[in-house]
């Protein structure tokens, strides 16, 4: 069945350093590709999507690629703030089923 | 503003009660979630619902109970077989109108045992 493979955590980086949060799928169809963020004590919100290969999701200086060659979806940052210290879910979306498949978070700490 | 309403934000549970969280909606999606998060862990499926009035087990439906009489609303109980209910419960919906879309999530309920 489809899965979603993301980076085991916690991830520790300094304000303003280059963020890198792996992600890599295995679908049967063609499925979209998320990113979610939850903060502490909240629901996740969607950071960013894409709905086909070689699109490009981008949202508050974040960005991921679908790559299909390569089945990743690795989000990037380039210069992190403490203010983006949260969890970070990757997720899938096929059309043959009408759940979302997530993976089981990264957790992202910045120190200033 | 349109969104999901998770209530209470708290809820705390005595041995042997049954509890309801409350879940409602006025994006007019058709389908609806519901998720437990364990500290430390990603999310599991307990229900889900795509349509007014019938609703699937998710991997984790033991000791739970959905009802979706509405559209907007998708409530949640969390039965006394439930022997481990403490946890964060998120409820999200979604549009199956146009494939592939994704989920709006609620802000979660926090349940604790007494």
């Amino acid at each position: 069945g489809d899965s979603v493979t993301q980076m085991e955590g916690p991830v520790t980086l300094s304000e303003e350093a280059f963020l890198t949060i792996n992600c890599t799928y295995t679908a049967t169809g063609y499925p979209s590709l998320f990113w979610y963020v939850q903060y502490p004590g909240e629901g996740l919100q969607l950071l960013l999507k894409a709905t086909k290969a070689d699109d490009k999701g981008s949202n508050k200086g974040f960005e991921a690629t679908y790559r299909k060659e390569t089945t990743s979806f690795h989000l990037e940052k380039g210069s992190v703030q403490v203010s983006d210290s949260a969890v970070y879910f990757c997720a899938l979306s096929d059309s043959i089923d009408d759940k979302i498949i997530f993976g089981k978070g990264t957790r992202l700490h910045i120190l200033p | 503003d349109g969104g999901i309403t998770q209530s209470p934000k708290y809820l705390f549970r005595k041995e042997g009660q049954n509890v309801t969280l409350s879940c409602e909606q006025n994006l007019n999606h058709d389908a609806m979630y519901w998720y437990r998060q364990d500290p430390g862990q990603g999310l599991r499926l307990i229900y889900y619902s795509q349509i007014v009035n019938d609703f699937q087990k998710g991997d984790i439906a033991e000791g739970y109970s959905v009802s979706r009489e509405k559209k907007e609303s998708f409530p949640l109980t969390v039965t006394s077989a439930q022997k481990n209910p403490t946890a964060f419960y998120l409820c999200a919906s979604r549009s199956n109108t146009v494939s592939n879309q994704p989920q709006h999530f609620g802000d979660g309920t926090r349940l604790s045992i007494l």
